[in-house]
């Protein structure tokens, strides 16, 4: 079973607008952190929010939030206020806390486009 | 504090050659990783290591070897290079202690290895 899933390959908004991107995940280690990256163009892989399995509240940065819901395996990123400069492939990634290795789960990404 | 650091940036090998794509960290982070991404895809982990010493095998390692002599240096191997080895390299660095897992992935900026 794939550990981190992203079922939106592709996604639009309009500039100013919010978006939802989604992200569900399986694990069954109790302790674990949920990541995600944005990769612009240029290439770059650039962290922007952290949720912890323990977490009681919804992680923020900025304009980015992290829709956690834990009973679900879900944790969708939302952009607020879209920009043109949020316009990138978005990676949604797992860290499980206790399993050997410690490895990193990325899913397949979405394209978001912003439109002006 | 320059973070990850990845030479060369670009690569072009015949089929055949090989060559080693250098990564070094000043953050003093234990975990050490090798991913490609192929175009329009997701990151695959070739290979891991958790400390000085210690190297595993993550997704796809074939063809590949990785050593791991200090903190700093995680350098990869590309032994008799195959056209399907053409993509993009990503060196990423964390810190791991225990149950904790809140410390993202840093990456560097990647080489780009076309074999042709």
């Amino acid at each position: 079973a794939q550990k981190i899933t992203q079922t939106q390959p592709g996604m639009f908004v309009q500039e100013k607008e919010a978006v939802t991107l989604d992200c569900t995940y399986d694990t069954s280690d109790p302790s674990y952190g949920l990541f995600w990256y944005k990769q612009p163009s240029s290439g770059e892989m650039i962290f922007l929010i952290y949720q912890g399995s323990y977490d009681q509240q919804n992680a923020t940065e900025g304009r980015y939030s992290l829709n956690f819901q834990k009973a679900r395996k879900s944790a969708n990123l939302v952009i607020s206020a879209s920009q043109l400069g949020d316009s990138a492939m978005y990676f949604c990634a797992m860290r499980e806390g206790y399993q050997a290795g410690n490895q990193f789960y990325f899913g397949t990404g979405t394209s978001l486009t912003v439109i002006p | 504090n320059a973070g990850v650091t990845q030479t060369p940036k670009f690569r072009i090998l015949k089929i055949g050659q090989s060559m080693t794509l250098q990564c070094a960290q000043d953050m003093n982070h234990n975990y050490m990783y090798w991913y490609r991404q192929d175009p329009g895809m997701g990151l695959k982990l070739i290979y891991y290591s958790v400390g000085a010493g210690i190297t595993d095998k993550g997704e796809v390692p074939n063809g590949y070897n990785v050593s791991r002599s200090t903190t700093e240096d995680f350098p990869l191997r590309l032994e008799l290079a195959a056209p399907s080895q053409t993509s993009v390299y990503f060196c990423a660095s964390s810190y791991f202690l225990g149950g904790q897992n809140n410390s993202p992935l840093h990456f560097g900026n990647g080489t780009r290895l076309t074999v042709t």
